[in-house]
């Protein structure tokens, strides 16, 4: 079974521009979750989706918008990106309904530099 | 409000030996699931092992063993037999047994296996 996929692996960006990444998850996994790690912070979650709708929430700011489709790919984005932005992005995918066994998949994240 | 706390920043650990990584968490949950993950340099998060709750036994993964303690609220990870591709980031991580919780990670703890 292929395991999670993102894409881009690697992406540079100024500051001010916009950003979408993509996940594709494993297959028959319905939820999708986003996390972004950096040095000083270290792994902070961002959203979670299950079957399009948006389940969990991390505290990030607006500009940080994720969606997901109806075959569990999905994209999140980026608006007005700033230096603090550079960070790895990782995805990760889980089959819900197991209660607290639903365990995380990751993909290999997209490394974003924002210059 | 859950909690994962591993306190030890770096670890190291000659080759052949074994090692244990500390994990304690916080959760007034009764049902729950504790993870381990192995990032290593490339930056792709890998899950290594998994612990209910409600799990009478150490959970156990080839070389890798979960040493469960309830009352203490601690997870340590045990790697036997150490290898030099056992350097990586190791993180600790639990979800709660309530429908559509989210992960919550640890800060990490940095294993290098010395040759």
């Amino acid at each position: 079974k292929a395991g999670v996929t993102q894409t881009p692996r690697y992406l540079i960006k100024t500051r001010g521009q916009q950003v979408t990444l993509s996940c594709s998850p494993i297959s028959g996994h319905r939820s999708v979750s986003w996390y972004q790690q950096t040095p000083g912070q270290g792994l902070q979650f961002l959203f979670e989706y299950f079957s399009e709708t948006q389940r969990n929430k991390g505290n990030f700011p607006g500009r940080f918008s994720g969606r997901q489709f109806s075959n569990s790919r999905s994209e999140m984005n980026v608006s007005t990106l700033e230096l603090g932005d550079s960070a790895l992005y990782l995805c990760a995918s889980s089959l819900p309904g197991q209660g607290p066994k639903e365990t995380q998949y990751f993909g290999p994240g997209t490394r974003l530099l924002v210059l | 409000a859950q909690k994962i706390t591993q306190t030890q920043p770096g670890m190291f650990v000659q080759e052949k030996e074994a090692v244990t990584l500390d994990c304690t968490y916080d959760t007034s949950d009764q049902s729950y699931g504790l993870f381990w993950y192995k990032q290593p340099s490339s930056g792709e998060m890998i899950f290594l092992i998994y612990q209910g709750s409600y799990d009478e036994q150490n959970a156990t993964e080839g070389r890798y063993s979960l040493n469960f303690q309830k009352a203490r609220k601690s997870a340590n990870l045990v790697i036997s037999a150490s290898q030099l591709g056992d350097s990586a980031m190791y993180f600790c991580a639990m979800r709660g047994g309530n429908y559509g919780q989210n992960f919550v990670f640890g800060p990490g703890t940095r294993l290098s296996v010395l040759p």
